[in-house]
């Protein structure tokens, strides 16, 4: 069964630094979607992505991040200028075409900003 | 804004014996709910959904989830709970409409079943 996937599992990084997280979405979805966990929290929605433009972000989403599909097939989050509080996992998930509706998400990237 | 109340941190269950996960929401207009279950180190995964039709629907690993719209409620039970059942349980609402939306999500309730 297809299913997305996510690299590196997991990230460390020091402040201030750049982190790009890479996905790969399953192959014939046509949204897709970055969120994340900060440990013990909810799982929050970050952004949304569709026809190679983001649909939706959410006030997380300022202009230390960044989203892409270089390819037709991967779909990255690049944080420019890491902070302690970005540390947290970071999901990706896609959604099919028509009327499916639930999204897929890979296993996540744990992200450690020291 | 859309919102999801999961009131219970915690469940406790012998195994065997029924299993309930709460969970309330609130969204503008008709909801699409889901209920995804996270096992450690694990990503989310997708457990069942309701878009429209019948009030319960029956979804993965013998899992079922009723909607009460005068309730907004989406609660999620499951007859007879095994110990490999315990996990991360979370809802989720998306507004009405297209796809592509995003997903609001539950605090999340821990499962434990117990032998």
């Amino acid at each position: 069964e297809p299913e997305v996937t996510q690299t590196p599992s997991h990230q460390v990084t020091q402040m201030g630094q750049e982190v790009i997280l890479r996905c790969v979405p399953i192959s014939n979805h046509l949204y897709f979607y970055w969120y994340r966990q900060i440990l013990g929290q909810k799982v929050e929605f970050l952004v949304s992505f569709y026809n190679n433009e983001i649909s939706e972000k959410s006030e997380i989403f300022d202009d230390q991040f960044s989203v892409e599909r270089p390819d037709g097939s991967n779909f990255t989050l690049k944080i420019r200028s890491t902070k302690l509080e970005d540390s947290a996992m970071y999901f990706c998930a896609s959604t099919p075409a028509g009327a499916s509706y639930e999204q897929y998400f890979g296993p996540g990237t744990r992200l450690t900003v020291t | 804004a859309q919102s999801v109340a999961q009131p219970e941190d915690q469940v406790n269950v012998a195994e065997g014996n029924p299993l309930t996960v709460k969970c309330t929401y609130s969204v503008s207009g008709n909801p699409y709910l889901f209920w995804y279950v996270q096992y450690p180190n694990r990503g989310l995964q997708f457990l069942l959904k309701y878009i429209t039709g019948d009030n319960l629907v029956k979804g993965s690993y013998g899992f079922e989830a009723e909607f009460n719209k005068s309730q907004t409620s989406f609660h999620l039970k499951k007859p007879s709970a095994l110990v490999s059942d315990s996990a991360l349980y979370f809802c989720a609402v998306s507004p009405w409409g297209a796809a592509g939306n995003k997903l609001t999500f539950g605090g999340g309730t821990r499962v434990l079943v117990k032998p």
